[in-house]
């Protein structure tokens, strides 16, 4: 069947260290890959997209890599500070049109002082 | 004001009624998408429309309808709300550009409890 995993428990990390989450799929084969930060509520708020023909994204203190063989993308934030506290989903497209998002239930980031 | 808008916020009711959740936009997009969000499963596709004349089911569709009104709204409707309805729910829109993949513009959600 198809899954789309990420970390279900909560990661803490210290102020200025790098955060890296993880998102795993299995049974897909996405085109594109998004990146969305969540608050407590609030709605969802893209970060980054990337193609299954790149490797690497950036933006600012965000990276993102996508490896279709291993099946998994990785969302770094460096230099974290505690208003990068939130939940972090990431979201495959399959392409073809549509716009239509896949999601993984998002991992908790906790960055303490 | 927020690009996405949804009401009610919050909306208490109970099983057996009709609701409807309201979505409006102001950022000219054509394509809108109603999700809901429960906890341990993320979010999921309810319906999607691509344009006025274009309405789609999602991947959980049953129990639930959808009206394009105009471009910029895009409206939920639970016929006849059961309490495992109760949950988060999301609208979001993106551009129209084809086969490429756009980002989702969420609102803030409308959370629905079902008694």
């Amino acid at each position: 069947s198809q899954k789309i995993e990420q970390n279900s428990e909560a990661l803490n990390i210290q102020e200025g260290k790098t955060a890296t989450l993880t998102c795993n799929y299995t049974n897909y084969s996405p085109a594109y890959l998004q990146w969305y930060r969540q608050d407590p509520g609030r709605g969802p708020v893209f970060l980054l997209l990337i193609r299954e023909n790149e490797k690497e994204k950036r933006k600012e203190r965000l990276k993102v890599t996508f490896d279709t063989t291993l099946k998994q993308s990785l969302f770094h934030i460096t230099a974290s500070q505690p208003a990068d506290s939130a939940t972090y989903l990431c979201a495959l497209d399959l392409g073809g049109g549509g716009n239509k998002l896949t999601f993984g239930t998002g991992t908790q980031l906790k960055v303490e002082l | 004001d927020a690009d996405v808008t949804q009401t009610p916020r919050n909306r208490i009711t109970k099983t057996g009624k009709r609701i409807m959740l309201e979505c409006s936009q102001t950022k000219g997009h054509d394509r809108m998408y109603w999700y809901r969000q429960d906890p341990g499963l993320g979010l999921r596709l309810i319906y999607y429309s691509f344009d006025v004349k274009d309405i789609n089911k999602g991947e959980i569709s049953d129990g639930y309808s959808v009206s394009r009104q105009a471009q910029a709204k895009f409206s939920l409707s639970l016929e006849s709300a059961i309490p495992n309805q109760t949950a988060l729910y999301f609208c979001a829109t993106s551009e129209a550009t084809g086969v490429f993949n756009q980002p989702q513009h969420f609102g803030d959600g409308t959370r629905l409890s079902i008694l």
